[in-house]
């Protein structure tokens, strides 16, 4: 079945650009999108089809999706950007990442 | 604006089946191109797609739980549910309903719409 793989956690400061990575076999061949979600909420879509943002998404953030690996990047990280990010990809079904944990601090 | 609500048991025997109903409102659940997913989360831990329903009725679901999944859609109650068979202790987490858009000729739009979630518990 496929796999896709992300880093458990990402740490970034306040201001600064947070990049996570979703890697996969030939992920580039297929669209992927992004969910965050915070604690005791229900994930949200922030990035689909690689680096589409849904209506009411900032422009912060941003995705790019080439080779073996997807990039969620979010610029001028903000403490409300804390949360877990999964990756998504369609493949013979519907496959999540693993999550990763974003630190603003 | 869409809105999904999951509603069924929170407390389920081992052994036994886990059903749930998700309901659809400010929308007709076969108006549009969309799939109805279930999603899992036991407590913790990562995001698991359960399985999906377009609006024609063809179901997708996930390889490792296939052979203990149904989902159905009933249009008139504009809902959709779960049914997963023969439930562990590692069928304990939070169940997500989700919709999945799509146009008219690809579904590769993400889950736009999700569910606040219910925690199920699988224990005797």
């Amino acid at each position: 079945s496929y796999e896709l793989a992300q880093p458990p956690s990402v740490s970034v400061s306040p201001g600064q650009t947070a990049s996570i990575t979703c890697s996969g076999d030939r992920l580039g061949d297929k669209f992927v999108c992004w969910y965050q979600q915070k604690p005791g909420q229900s994930p949200v879509l922030v990035i689909y089809q690689d680096s589409k943002r849904p209506s009411g998404i900032p422009e912060r953030f941003s995705g790019a999706n080439s080779g073996n690996t997807a990039t969620l990047t979010i610029n001028g990280s903000q403490a409300m950007d804390e949360a877990d990010y999964y990756c998504q990809a369609w493949d013979s079904s519907i496959v999540f990442g693993g999550g990763t944990k974003l630190t603003v601090l | 604006q869409v809105q999904l609500q999951e509603s069924g048991p929170g407390l389920v025997k081992p052994s036994q089946t886990l059903s749930l109903t998700c309901t659809v409102s400010g929308g007709s659940i076969s108006s549009g191109s969309y799939y109805w997913s279930w999603i899992r989360q036991p407590a913790g831990k990562g995001l698991e797609w359960i399985g999906r329903i377009y609006t024609s009725g063809s179901t997708n679901y996930n390889p490792s739980l296939r052979s203990r999944v149904t989902i159905s859609v009933d249009t008139s109650k504009n809902q959709f549910s779960l049914n997963l068979n023969s439930v562990t202790a590692a069928d304990t987490a939070v169940y997500y309903c989700a919709r999945e858009n799509c146009s008219s000729t690809s579904c590769y739009y993400g889950m736009d719409v999700w569910g606040q979630g219910t925690t199920v518990i699988v224990s005797s």
